[in-house]
């Protein structure tokens, strides 16, 4: 069974970089593809970016040049940097599986909630 | 970016009962391989989202079969043969076929 483990900071101040990790336990990053996903409080989803198998990476346009995803395949993780922060940004991220590219996201992480305030 | 509109907002169901969930997407969802790449996913209260139906047909690994999606091109439907207490809670349609991919604002599935 395949599970996604995630941690970060919960609390930011403006202009400061959010940085999240997601870990991949039960499974490889190899062939699949690993999405960011946000939750504003009490709102709906947006996607963020995802990295693929071989370390290519897509960014949601609406981010500009805030973001940048990575990958570590010797651990089995990856990761997400926002940054100039606001609040705006505050909300619960979450990482998840995709089976390719534009799919279904068949597994996620639990969630982390990042609040940004001064 | 493709606009994905759900109705209704909320949907209070008797427990056995029916329910369904439209979606319309702003853009065709049939990609270029002859995929049409809708999914549906439930949020339980305090939960992440669960991945329920993909490409607007197929159950997901050990989703109950009282779920099934329809439709084609714009339109697609999420139904619920016969609502259970565990069913509460928010359903998102999302697409992938365009990029970025994006969601359905939501609804809400409550216990009469």
């Amino acid at each position: 069974q395949v599970q996604l483990q995630q941690w970060g900071a919960g609390l930011l101040r403006p202009s400061e970089t959010l940085s999240l990790t997601c870990a991949v336990y039960g499974g490889s990053l190899s062939g699949y593809y690993w999405s960011w996903i946000r939750q504003p409080p009490g709102k709906g989803l947006e996607w963020i970016a995802e990295i693929n198998h071989s370390g290519g990476a897509n960014y949601n346009p609406s981010f500009k040049s805030r973001i940048t995803v990575s990958g570590d395949r010797s651990k089995n993780q990856f990761s997400l940097r926002l940054s100039s922060l606001t609040a705006a940004d505050t909300a619960v991220y979450y990482c998840a599986r995709g089976v390719s590219y534009g799919t279904e996201l068949d597994y996620w992480g639990q969630g982390a909630l990042v609040t940004v305030s001064s | 970016d493709v606009v994905m509109t759900q109705t209704p907002l909320s949907s209070p169901v008797t427990l056995g009962q029916p329910a369904s969930i439209s979606c319309r997407s702003s853009q065709s969802l049939v990609h270029s391989d002859g995929n049409a790449y809708l999914s549906w996913l439930q949020q339980r209260p305090g939960q992440p989202p669960r991945l329920l139906i993909y490409k607007i047909s197929n159950r997901f690994s050990g989703v109950p079969d009282r779920f099934s999606g329809s439709g084609a091109g714009t339109d697609f439907t999420l139904r619920i043969s016969r609502v259970e207490a565990e069913d509460v809670g928010i359903y998102y349609c999302m697409q992938g076929t365009h990029f970025p991919p994006t969601f359905g604002g939501g609804t809400k599935v409550e216990i009469k």
